[in-house]
């Protein structure tokens, strides 16, 4: 059982560059989440799925978009990256009726 | 909107001493908690949570914590710290039903001295 994959684990950007993390989940969860950490600031929602077919913005989107591709799926795009987004990315999803985070390992971005 | 304040950024406790981690919380209706903890270059491990009942939680690894309404509490405690525990913690709030809104604390980052 995989829980949480997400990838790339590691990815170098220059400045207005775009690129989509991936993140997939093997259990049957219906929300996913995408957070950023930065040090000193915890982590921040970034836009979640509540079900497939659905999302919605959290607390710092500007700057990013999502898909919810189906169930297992939920991706993120940075459409024209700035060194601000320059963080460690999680994708997590929640599990039914527990309020667990299940959390991937983490995605290091590098904007130049 | 619900916030987390975890006043404590980084702490050092020698290994075998008692722990305790603080964190506050704001939040309008009965809030759920949590706390997680973070291996370096991992992902986040839920340590034990609260929804109702006992305020009064045991977590993995020999984690509790104590839900105090009064005082807005929830903190996290051990009695005797393994140096295996050196990782940072952060508290959570949120709701079962409104997900969108698990809100973090920024962290308290634990060392373990030998």
């Amino acid at each position: 059982n995989a829980g949480v994959t997400q990838t790339p684990k590691f990815q170098v950007l220059k400045t207005g560059q775009s690129m989509t993390l991936q993140c997939a989940q093997d259990m049957n969860h219906n929300s996913m989440y995408w957070y950023r950490q930065d040090p000193g600031m915890g982590l921040r929602l970034i836009y979640y799925s509540a079900s497939e077919g659905t999302t919605d913005k959290g607390e710092v989107p500007n700057g990013y978009n999502v898909s919810r591709l189906n169930k297992r799926e939920f991706s993120l795009r940075l459409e024209s990256a700035a060194p601000s987004q320059t963080s460690v990315y999680f994708c997590a999803s929640i599990g039914i009726n527990t309020g667990e985070l299940f959390f991937g390992e983490g995605s290091r971005l590098t904007v130049l | 909107a619900q916030s987390v304040t975890q006043p404590d950024i980084h702490i050092t406790v020698s290994e075998g001493a008692s722990l305790e981690l603080r964190c506050n919380y704001s939040y309008g209706a009965t809030p759920y908690l949590f706390w997680y903890v973070q291996s370096p270059g991992q992902g986040l491990q839920l340590l034990l949570k609260y929804f109702s009942g006992d305020t009064l939680v045991q977590g993995i690894k020999g984690f509790e914590a104590e839900f105090k309404r009064s005082q807005s509490s929830f903190n996290l405690r051990k009695p005797s710290v393994h140096w295996s525990d050196a990782a940072e913690y952060f508290c959570a709030v949120g709701a079962l039903n409104n997900n969108n809104d698990m809100r973090f604390g920024a962290g308290t980052r634990l060392t373990v001295k030998p």
